[in-house]
């Protein structure tokens, strides 16, 4: 049981670039989120799923879209990156059933 | 959305002694509010966590208190240990709505020897 997995685990992009960061639980969790810390801040909410084939926008959406096609896999992408969007990245999961939410080790993301 | 404030932002104690961070929230739906613990360059590591039925909870050195009615709670640590040293997070969730976080902005504890 690896709880939630993230990669990568650091990445540096330039400006204008595309990547995907991946993220994969195997608690069979129905619930799945991406946040971003900034430095000196809270998590602040990008997007989340309550099922597959379900998402939805949090806080900061914008430059970002997600999928989840499937229960284990929810991921990230930046469609053209910018030096605003450099943080750290964390995925989320938890159950319906319980409170209990599981995150990530974390994306370090740099965009120059 | 929700709100979440949190303070203070930093706290600095003498090690044995206890300290009290505060958070208030804006949704009245809000029914769970965890507390994470920080170290640098680390993920959120869950410490302790209230469900709204509930007014307190207390787990050894950690306890949290919630007031409903006033839309604030807060995180007690006795005892401190230069290892309590951290940065500190509040949030509040939604279960049913999906578990979606909004955190409080964070306190740094510091808890000197």
């Amino acid at each position: 049981n690896a709880g939630v997995t993230q990669t990568p685990k650091f990445q540096v992009l330039k400006t204008g670039q595309s990547m995907t960061l991946q993220c994969a639980q195997d608690m069979n969790h129905e619930y799945m989120s991406w946040y971003r810390q900034d430095p000196g801040m809270g998590l602040r909410l990008i997007h989340y799923s309550v099922g597959a084939g379900i998402t939805d926008q949090g806080e900061v959406p914008n430059g970002y879209n997600v999928s989840r096609s499937t229960t284990e896999d929810f991921p990230l992408r930046l469609l053209s990156a910018a030096p605003s969007q450099t943080s750290v990245y964390f995925c989320a999961s938890s159950g319906v059933s319980g409170n209990t939410i599981y995150f990530g080790e974390g994306s370090w993301l740099t965009v120059v | 959305g929700e709100n979440v404030e949190q303070h203070p932002s930093t706290l600095s104690v003498q090690e044995g002694d206890s300290a009290v961070i505060k958070c208030t929230y804006s949704d009245s739906a809000s029914n769970y509010f965890p507390w994470y613990k920080q170290e640098l360059g680390k993920r959120p590591q869950l410490i302790i966590d209230i469900r709204s039925n509930v007014g307190e909870k207390k787990d050894q050195r950690i306890a949290v208190t919630l007031n409903k009615t006033a839309k604030h709670f807060s995180l007690h640590i006795t005892e401190t240990q230069p290892e309590d040293s951290a940065v500190y997070f509040c949030a509040a969730s939604i279960v049913a709505a999906g578990n979606k976080l909004t955190f409080g902005g964070g306190t740094r504890v510091l808890v000197k020897p």
